[in-house]
């Protein structure tokens, strides 16, 4: 069975600090792994895919099959990067998307 | 603003009453979906739908049914059979059922009196 976890609930860190949402996960296929965002009154949106890998706002997030892992990483944290954060696993090409039970990010002024 | 749209915001439910949530999007997705998510739980999916006239079980079906008779719409119904109704829903949609980014609407608190 698939599963994704988030070990920390709240993570704290000054502006400016390096920044590290933790995301492992459990699957017996060949995952793809995504993050989402939502920010304080916004809905749930896509951050970044691990297929494409790109960069969204400085945040980058490289899939480790051998850790099973698929950490978020930003090097100098911004005071707007504060929100809940939810790492995602899709199995088998079709849409259904299993979800961490997310990381609420503060960034300290 | 267009997107997905859910209303209401907050609903109470008697013991042994259906009631329904509603979803609508104008972004011709073809892929919709219902997430139901717990305080200290990850999102966990309850149906979806492909296309119109065709929806599937999730992780958590039991309690809930869904129609999709329109492209645009995608009602859920929490029965009187779900003894634990009281979470957050969330409706998304897709362009495809492939297609991994989701749009999200913005919620509906479901509550027992």
């Amino acid at each position: 069975a698939q599963r994704v976890t988030q070990p920390e609930k709240l993570l704290s860190v000054f502006k400016g600090a390096p920044v590290e949402l933790k995301c492992n996960y459990s699957y017996s296929g060949s995952p793809e792994l995504f993050w989402y965002v939502q920010y304080s009154r916004q809905r749930l949106q896509l951050l970044l895919r691990h297929i494409s890998r790109e960069s969204i706002k400085g945040f980058t997030a490289d899939l480790n099959k051998g850790e099973t892992s698929f950490h978020l990483k930003k090097p100098f944290a911004q005071e707007e990067d504060s929100a809940m954060y939810y790492c995602a696993l899709r199995k088998g090409g079709a849409n259904n998307l299993f979800f961490g039970t997310g990381t609420r990010l503060t960034v300290i002024p | 603003d267009g997107g997905i749209t859910q209303s209401p915001k907050y609903l109470f439910r008697k013991e042994g009453q259906n009631v329904t949530l509603s979803c609508e999007q104008n972004l011709n997705h073809d892929a919709m979906y219902w997430y139901r998510q717990d305080p200290g739980q990850g999102l966990r999916l309850i149906y979806y739908s492909q296309i119109v006239n065709d929806f599937q079980k999730g992780d958590i079906a039991e309690g809930y049914s869904v129609s999709r008779e329109k492209k645009e719409s995608f009602p859920l119904t929490v029965t009187s059979a779900q003894k634990n109704p009281t979470a957050f829903y969330l409706c998304a949609s897709s362009p495809g059922f492939t297609n991994e980014k989701l749009f999200f609407g913005s919620g509906t608190q479901l509550s027992v009196l």
